[in-house]
């Protein structure tokens, strides 16, 4: 298993520019979900996937858009690039809990991003 | 609503020596997961220990252990015969139980750990 994988690892991108990040699980995880982390803030989570097709809004979604066509990939949408998103981001799978057991998250690489 | 805070933004220990990381956290549920990730250079965030409040029992992962005190709300990692392998970001975070909704994970702020050779 690859386990999670994110790419691009860096991009440098223009403010007004559009992008994508990629995320792809190979774990057959229901749950994926981004996060951005910012210095002295922890990782705030942006948008959430319990399964295809579902998608919700996290603590920090505007400026984001998500989709979830396929339990494998849960991509990154970002419309109209500000500085203000410049930051770290991750992607993360997991197991949705069942019955009271163990549930566990598994982080990408990361990405990072520098919007000028 | 839920929040997880480390107050301590810097720690450093002797290698060898021990050390422990504070984390509090604010909550109304009764059922709950605790977690410490750890974040080395390399950005990877990796899972060190898990808690679950239901259980008493403080969890043990090898050289970690946690101290969970669930009516103090407070969920500390301790970690014996440091290593330098062992210097990163440690982030406290906390998930509700699931019950038909997401999974969502709040995270600390994070304590940056340092190893003194």
């Amino acid at each position: 298993n690859a386990g999670v994988t994110q790419t691009p690892k860096f991009q440098v991108l223009k403010t007004g520019q559009s992008m994508t990040l990629q995320c792809a699980q190979d774990m057959n995880h229901e749950y994926m979900s981004w996060y951005r982390q910012d210095p002295g803030m922890g990782l705030r989570l942006i948008h959430y996937s319990v399964g295809a097709g579902i998608t919700d809004q996290g603590e920090v979604p505007n400026g984001y858009n998500v989709s979830r066509s396929t339990t494998e990939d849960f991509p990154l949408r970002l419309l109209s690039a500000a500085p203000s998103q410049t930051s770290v981001y991750f992607c993360a799978s997991g197991i949705r809990q069942v019955a009271g057991n163990q549930e566990t998250q598994y982080f990408g690489p990361g990405t990072r991003l520098l919007v000028l | 609503a839920q929040t997880v805070t480390q107050s301590q933004p810097e720690m450093s220990v002797q290698e060898a020596e021990t050390v422990t990381l504070s984390c509090t956290y604010d909550t109304s549920e009764s059922d709950y997961y605790l977690f410490w990730y750890k974040q080395p250079p390399s950005r990877q965030m990796i899972l060190v220990i898990r808690q679950e409040a239901y259980k008493q029992q403080n969890a043990t992962e090898n050289r970690f252990s946690v101290n969970f005190q669930k009516a103090a709300k407070s969920f500390s990692l301790k970690i014996s015969d440091s290593q330098l392998g062992d210097a990163a970001m440690y982030f406290c975070a906390y998930r509700r139980p699931v019950h038909g909704s997401a999974s969502k994970i709040i995270f600390g702020s994070g304590t940056r750990l340092s190893i003194r050779p």
